[in-house]
């Protein structure tokens, strides 16, 4: 049982650049979350998937789009990347919205420069 | 919209110290769940509180839950080198959305 796996680790982009930041889980959870992580500012939701076929705003969804593309995997797209999200960006997932706790990926570190 | 309050946002203790972490929220909570952070890593669920007055507890960790479920605890006695890290905690909205809001976390510093 990997968990909850992320992809890259560490990526650095030029302001204007996309990229897609890759999660997986297996152990057939039904919600998988997005959130960033600033110094002081704790974890902030960006999007999360109730279930597989559903996508929901979070927190601070502007500037990122989201895909669940089956129930293992969800992806966390930035179209035109902007140096205010330099972060670090963890993916998680649980049992169910409502129920469990939260798994949590290594993480990926993004820089926009 | 529902806010999750954590203080202290930093705290530094000697080694042997107690250390408290409190949580407060501006609603009512379904539940609490409270996560460790190593510098470097990711959160770890550490526990989950439910009940109004519940108190749990992992060895040298105690949590609480307030009676009215808006504020809870993380106390560790007897510090040591490897609690160091972030605590987090994490209310569930009692409302329709049912979202999850982390706090900010404490920042524990052990001093040897």
């Amino acid at each position: 049982n990997a968990g909850v796996t992320q992809t890259p680790k560490f990526q650095v982009l030029k302001t204007g650049q996309s990229m897609t930041l890759q999660c997986a889980q297996d152990m057939n959870h039904n919600s998988m979350y997005w959130y960033r992580q600033d110094p002081g500012m704790g974890l902030r939701l960006i999007y999360y998937s109730a279930s597989e076929g559903t996508t929901d705003k979070g927190e601070v969804p502007n500037g990122y789009n989201v895909s669940r593309l089956n129930k293992r995997e969800f992806s966390l797209r930035l179209e035109s990347a902007a140096p205010s999200q330099t972060s670090v960006y963890f993916c998680a997932s649980s049992e169910g919205q409502s129920r469990g706790e939260q798994y949590f990926g290594p993480g990926t570190r993004l820089t926009v420069t | 919209g529902q806010q999750v309050m954590q203080i202290p946002q930093y705290q530094h203790v000697q080694e042997g110290e107690d250390f408290t972490t409190y949580c407060n929220s501006s609603t009512t909570l379904s539940n609490i769940q409270w996560y460790k952070q190593r510098p470097g890593g990711h959160p770890v669920f550490l526990i989950q509180l439910v009940k109004s007055g519940e108190v749990k507890k992992q060895k040298r960790l105690t949590f609480q839950f307030g009676e009215a479920k808006k504020n809870s605890s993380l106390h560790i006695t007897a510090t040591q080198t490897t609690d160091v890290g972030t605590y987090f905690c994490a209310g569930r909205s009692m409302n329709r959305d049912d979202k999850i809001i982390f706090g900010k976390g404490t920042r524990l510093h052990i001093l040897p």
